[in-house]
C-alpha cells in the first residue's frame, strides 16, 4: 500500500487552464504539506495543514488554493496556469510537527505549455 | 529564519570508496535535522534524522550523520559506497513555533558513483 499517493503523476496543460492535483495519505498523520521543486531541484514549502486547518501559507500566488476535506487528504487547485508553474509538486505528511520527518509522495510533474 | 547550505553541487566517488556530503545550517535554537535521498523520478526518502540525544545518528542503507553544534554542521557519511547510492541527497532543517512543520531544504548534492 502506498503511504502518500498523488494523482496524477504527470500533467501537461496549456497556459490559462485550471488544474487540480490530489493527495491522500494512509499513515494516520495529522499534518500534510505541498512542496514545489523547481527545475534546479530546489524544494520550497507552499502550504501545510494540520487537522484540516491551514498552518503555513508561504508567499504563493493566490491562483494556488489548497483544500483539505479531511486530515487524510490535501488537494491543490491551480487557476490560470502560467509557464512558471511548471515544476514537480510533492505532497508530504507528518505526525505533528516535522520533528520526525516527512513521508513524501512520488510527485506530480506539471508542464505548462 | 532557518537556512541550509550544501556546498557541493556534485560529487563523484568510486564504488567502495568512502563518502562525506556536507551540510551547514542556520537556526537560532536546537534544530531538527534530516537527510533525504531522491532517485530520478522519485519522491524523497528519509535516510536519517536528528533532534536530540546522541550526536551521531545511524540511518538506513548504511548511512550515518554527525551533528556538530559548534560548526553548525550535519554531514552525511558512508564508509563504502555502492553503485545504487547514486542519487541526489538533500539536507533539511525543521523548526517548531510559527514555522510549525516547515522543513527548509538545501540545494541538494548529486552523487555519481563510478564502477
Amino acid at each position: 500500500d502506498t503511504a502518500v499517493s498523488q494523482t496524477p503523476k504527470y500533467l501537461v496543460t496549456q497556459m490559462g487552464n485550471d488544474k487540480s492535483i490530489k493527495c491522500e495519505q494512509n499513515l494516520g498523520h495529522d499534518t500534510m504539506y505541498w512542496y514545489k521543486q523547481d527545475s534546479k531541484k530546489f524544494l520550497k514549502i507552499m502550504f501545510s495543514y494540520n487537522n484540516k486547518e491551514l498552518i503555513i501559507n508561504e508567499t504563493v500566488p493566490n491562483r494556488f488554493s489548497p483544500k483539505s476535506p479531511d486530515k487524510a487528504h490535501l488537494n491543490l487547485h491551480i487557476n490560470s496556469l502560467e509557464l512558471g508553474d511548471s515544476a514537480v509538486y510533492f505532497c508530504a505528511s507528518s505526525q505533528g510537527d516535522s520533528s520526525y520527518g516527512y513521508t513524501f509522495g512520488s510527485g506530480t510533474r506539471l508542464t505548462v505549455v | 529564519a532557518q537556512s541550509v547550505t550544501q556546498p557541493d553541487i556534485h560529487i563523484t566517488v568510486s564504488e567502495g570508496a568512502s563518502l562525506e556530503l556536507r551540510c551547514n545550517y542556520s537556526y537560532g535554537a536546537t534544530p531538527y535535522l534530516f537527510w533525504y535521498v531522491q532517485s530520478p523520478g522519485q519522491g524523497l526518502q528519509l535516510l536519517l534524522k536528528y533532534f536530540s540525544g546522541d550526536t551521531l545518528v545511524q540511518g538506513i542503507k548504511g548511512f550515518e550523520a554527525e551533528f556538530k553544534r559548534s560548526q553548525s554542521s550535519f554531514n552525511l557519511r558512508k564508509p563504502s559506497v555502492h553503485w545504487s547510492d547514486a542519487a541526489e541527497y538533500f539536507c533539511a532543517v525543521g523548526a517548531g513555533g510559527t514555522s510549525y512543520g516547515k522543513l527548509t531544504f538545501g540545494q541538494g548534492t548529486i552523487l555519481t558513483v563510478h564502477p
